[in-house]
């Protein structure tokens, strides 16, 4: 099994620019949610999905939009990006939402 | 709000001493996790401690919960190199909110 699979690991942006972040997983997970770490700030939720279709806001989702279509994808979308994006985003799934998550390797954006 | 908040944040400990994580929230939970990140890393899955009483243990780490103080610790016994890494806990309320929310992170250092 793959796991929890994030693209692209590394990306640079104009202030401005609109891009997808990619997340997939194969583990059948029913929860998928994406987070992004600051340095000395821990990991701050900016959107959660419990189900293809049901999405929600986490501490953090001013400026970012998520969509699940289908159970394995969670991508999320940067509509115009801003300096205070750049950060290291995780995706992450687990069983019912209750259990341990599993995390992806990461992606590292920054925005000039 | 959920509050999470870790003591210490920086620890820096030699080879064969013990010592203590301390995991403080702030609202009701019966669900804590604890995760481990290597430098420039993903997240790995230490422990997850679903009541109040719950310990478990894995190698030279133990985590506990108690709920009523509302407080978990990691517990690192004899430390070697291999454990330096940044530890997190996060804290789940529980109920129809999915929301995970994660303590800033103890950056352990072992020295030899």
């Amino acid at each position: 099994n793959a796991g929890v699979t994030q693209t692209p690991k590394f990306q640079v942006l104009k202030t401005g620019q609109s891009m997808t972040l990619q997340c997939a997983q194969d583990m059948n997970h029913e929860y998928m949610s994406w987070y992004r770490q600051d340095p000395g700030m821990g990991l701050r939720l900016i959107h959660y999905s419990v189900g293809a279709g049901i999405t929600d806001q986490g501490e953090v989702p001013n400026g970012y939009n998520v969509s699940r279509s289908t159970t394995e994808d969670f991508p999320l979308r940067l509509l115009s990006a801003a300096p205070s994006q750049t950060s290291v985003y995780f995706c992450a799934s687990s069983y019912v939402g209750r259990e341990k998550l599993f995390f992806g390797s990461g992606t590292q954006l920054s925005v000039l | 709000e959920l509050k999470v908040e870790q003591n210490p944040l920086f620890l820096s400990m030699q080879e064969g001493k013990n010592y203590t994580i301390y995991c403080n929230y702030s609202t009701t939970s019966d669900r804590l996790y604890w995760y481990r990140q290597d430098p420039g890393k993903s997240l790995e899955s230490l422990f997850v401690l679903l009541s109040n009483g719950a310990v478990k243990q894995e190698g030279r780490l133990m985590a506990s919960l108690d709920t009523k103080a509302r407080l978990s610790t990691l517990h690192i016994t004899a430390a070697v190199h291999d454990l330096s890494a940044t530890y997190f806990c996060a804290v789940d309320i529980g109920g129809s909110n999915y929301k995970l929310t994660f303590g800033k992170g103890t950056l352990l250092t072992v020295n030899p």
